[in-house]
């Protein structure tokens, strides 16, 4: 049972555009939520998260929004750029345990 | 500080033989997760451990089993070895945060292949 889902597998970008990534969750115990991002051949590294207590957190080129009552959140990338091409995995906590979504490929073109 | 630490990064086997992965967590972590991903899967989680005792499980067959020492270094193993087993295995050390939330940081996983 998927309880975090990314329904879009992929995403095209041209560089200088913003990205904006979904994420919905279905477990409402969830009260942490990430954002990995992940290359070839390598793991996934942490990007930003946020708590359930806040609706918004930025971190430079990333801003990750949470609307709790539709159970959705979003990762905004801007400006995107060509480095910011990888795949982009949503995860949410309920204290111990991580649930990931499937993944989005983010492609950024020149 | 040192990052989590995977070894082997590949592995090729057969059907029916049996695998051990090991992962060494960053200094100071006692939380150890594995996941399995697969491609359109994401990340599969298999099992956590925290001072050497399963505090979580995920919904995996009993061919898929690990253990943590009292170093933190956990190790995986799969028995049987099936050719769906084949996946990038992947290795993540907890920290909690000072919201006391789970932060996860991986490894860069083994790629396993069974033939």
């Amino acid at each position: 049972d998927q309880q975090v889902k990314q329904n879009s597998p992929s995403l095209s970008v041209q560089e200088g555009r913003i990205s904006i990534l979904n994420c919905d969750y279905t477990n409402s115990m969830f009260d942490y939520f990430l954002w990995y991002k992940k290359y070839p051949a390598e793991g996934p590294t942490f990007l930003i998260s946020i708590s359930s207590i806040k609706d918004k957190n930025e971190d430079g080129r990333f801003t990750v929004f949470l609307n709790k009552s539709a159970k959705h959140l979003s990762l905004h990338i801007v400006p995107s750029q060509p480095g910011d091409s990888a795949v982009y995995f949503c995860a949410a906590s309920d204290n111990y345990k991580l649930s990931f979504g499937a993944g989005t490929t983010v492609t950024v073109r020149a | 500080k040192a990052g989590v630490t995977q070894t082997p990064r590949y592995l090729i086997k057969t059907r029916g033989q049996q695998v051990t992965l090991s992962c060494s967590p960053i200094s100071g972590h006692r939380s150890v997760s594995w996941y399995q991903q697969t491609p359109g899967q994401g990340l599969q989680f298999l099992f956590e451990y925290f001072s050497e005792t399963q505090r979580n499980k995920g919904n995996f067959p009993g061919r898929f089993s690990g253990r943590q020492f009292s170093n933190s270094r956990s190790e995986m193993n799969v028995s049987t070895l099936e050719l769906g087993d084949s996946a990038l295995y992947l290795c993540a050390s907890s920290r909690r945060t000072s919201g006391n939330h789970n932060e996860q940081f991986f490894g860069p996983g083994t790629r396993l292949t069974v033939l």
